[in-house]
């Protein structure tokens, strides 16, 4: 079955840090891939996402995220957080039916 | 603004209740998607509707039903309800041309159930 799995449940950085969040997936082919964050209390926001192409993938507020096919894996990055990247990060995969499977969760905590 | 409205943002009902979930998919979206969001269970993927018609269907419990109408927006209907029924409902929408490729939330539901 289709799955999504991401190790960390709770990340400590401090500002100014740089972030890696993991993510790994189970699918047969090529899956459409995704980095969301949720503020507390608040919607998902997408980052950014991949589908093919260029397999290192720029998003908003200064994300990035690596497609490597050979290891499932769909880490995002980032080279200084901010205080304000304090949020919870969701990956999400499309395995094609259209509808997204996400994995549990990262909680990003942010160290003054 | 995401351009996927949810009504109402926050919703407190007693158990056994039934209670109607709203959402607006982003102009010119044909699908929409609903997902529940719950402390133990994660983000889980209820059921999905195309143009009016239901597409997939995910972990939805019999008492849940959604639709869409041909306006495109959806209901999704929660009766008998329990106490663990209490979560977030996300509604979300999908295009798949052009640069907004891909999946909308809205900002979701807060269902408290007492």
């Amino acid at each position: 079955a289709q799955s999504v799995t991401q190790p960390d449940i709770h990340i400590t950085v401090s500002e100014g840090a740089s972030l890696e969040l993991r993510c790994n997936y189970s699918y047969g082919a090529t899956p459409y891939l995704f980095w969301y964050v949720q503020s507390p209390g608040q919607g998902l926001q997408l980052l950014l996402k991949y589908f093919s192409g260029d397999t290192l993938v720029q998003g908003i507020k200064g994300f990035e995220a690596e497609f490597k096919r050979s290891q499932s894996s769909f880490n995002l990055r980032k080279p200084s957080v901010h205080w304000s990247d304090a949020a919870e990060y969701f990956c999400a995969v499309d395995q094609g039916a259209q509808k997204l499977v996400f994995g549990q969760g990262t909680r990003l905590t942010i160290n003054p | 603004d995401s351009g996927v409205t949810q009504t109402p943002k926050h919703l407190i009902t007693a158990t056994g209740q039934r209670v109607t979930l709203r959402c607006s998919p982003r102009s010119g979206d044909l699908s929409v998607y609903w997902y529940q969001q719950s402390l133990d269970q994660g983000l889980q993927f209820l059921i999905q509707y195309y143009n009016g018609e239901e597409r997939a269907k995910g972990n939805i419990l019999e008492r849940f039903s959604a639709q869409q109408f041909p306006d495109l927006h959806s209901e999704l209907n929660l009766s008998s309800l329990e106490l663990g029924d209490s979560a977030l409902y996300f509604c979300a929408s999908s295009s798949w041309t052009g640069l907004n490729y891909g999946y909308t939330f809205g900002s979701g539901t807060r269902l408290t159930v007492v």
